[in-house]
């Protein structure tokens, strides 16, 4: 069945640091990716998506993800987070299994930023 | 601008009072979705509608039910049958263009945080 993970479910790294979150997806074909990123206590935002073409994706708040299909990733990254960047951060991809035409989303990866 | 509304933000329900959670969207989007939000477990789908006058259950459709009267709303009524239904509920929709079909990109609302007293 196809499914979308997500490793980590809460990370710290510090205000100026690199960050990585991780995505792996289960899919036979190449799917569409999505990375939503939500504030607390507000709706999820688009970050960025990949659908074919450049592997690198760009997104925005200076987040970019790179889909790899040796590895079944599109993990996020940002070369130094901001205070303003803590916030929980979920991969998405299309549910293909139903009628719904939805996304199915990882359980999340919560960012938390040291000053 | 267009955007999905959700209303009320908060809402305060007593036991065994049905609350309905209204959510309104201005993309000409055909369609819509509501999900639950509870810490740890992500994003779980309760009903979701392709068109107007159309809707189906989802994962978690139980203690809940919808209307589709309308193209722009689809309002979502917690029952006093759900169990447990203090969470954080979230509206969506998605493009009715080809792209929007398969990649599935959704939109969102703020989300509407329900607590039951």
């Amino acid at each position: 069945a196809q499914s979308v993970t997500q490793p980590d479910i809460h990370i710290t790294v510090s205000e100026g640091a690199s960050l990585e979150l991780r995505c792996n997806y289960s899919y036979g074909a190449t799917p569409y990716l999505f990375w939503y990123v939500q504030s607390p206590g507000q709706g999820l935002q688009l970050l960025l998506k990949y659908f074919s073409g450049d592997t690198l994706v760009q997104g925005i708040k200076g987040f970019e993800a790179e889909f790899k299909r040796s590895q079944s990733s599109f993990n996020l990254r940002k070369p130094s987070v901001h205070w303003s960047d803590a916030a929980e951060y979920f991969c998405a991809a299309p549910n293909y299994g139903g009628s719904q035409g939805n996304l199915i989303f990882g359980k999340g990866t919560k960012l938390s930023v040291k000053p | 601008d267009g955007g999905i509304t959700q209303s009320p933000k908060y809402l305060f329900r007593k036991e065994g009072q049905n609350v309905t959670l209204s959510c309104e969207q201005n993309l000409n989007h055909d369609a819509m979705y509501w999900y639950r939000q509870d810490p740890g477990q992500g994003l779980r789908l309760i009903y979701y509608s392709q068109i107007v006058n159309d809707f189906q259950k989802g994962d978690i459709a139980e203690g809940y039910s919808v209307s589709r009267e309308k193209k722009e709303s689809f309002p979502l009524t917690v029952t006093s049958a759900q169990k447990n239904p203090t969470a954080f509920y979230l509206c969506a929709s998605r493009s009715s263009t080809w792209q929007g079909f398969v990649t599935g990109e959704l939109f969102f609302g703020e989300g509407s945080r329900l607590t039951v007293l």
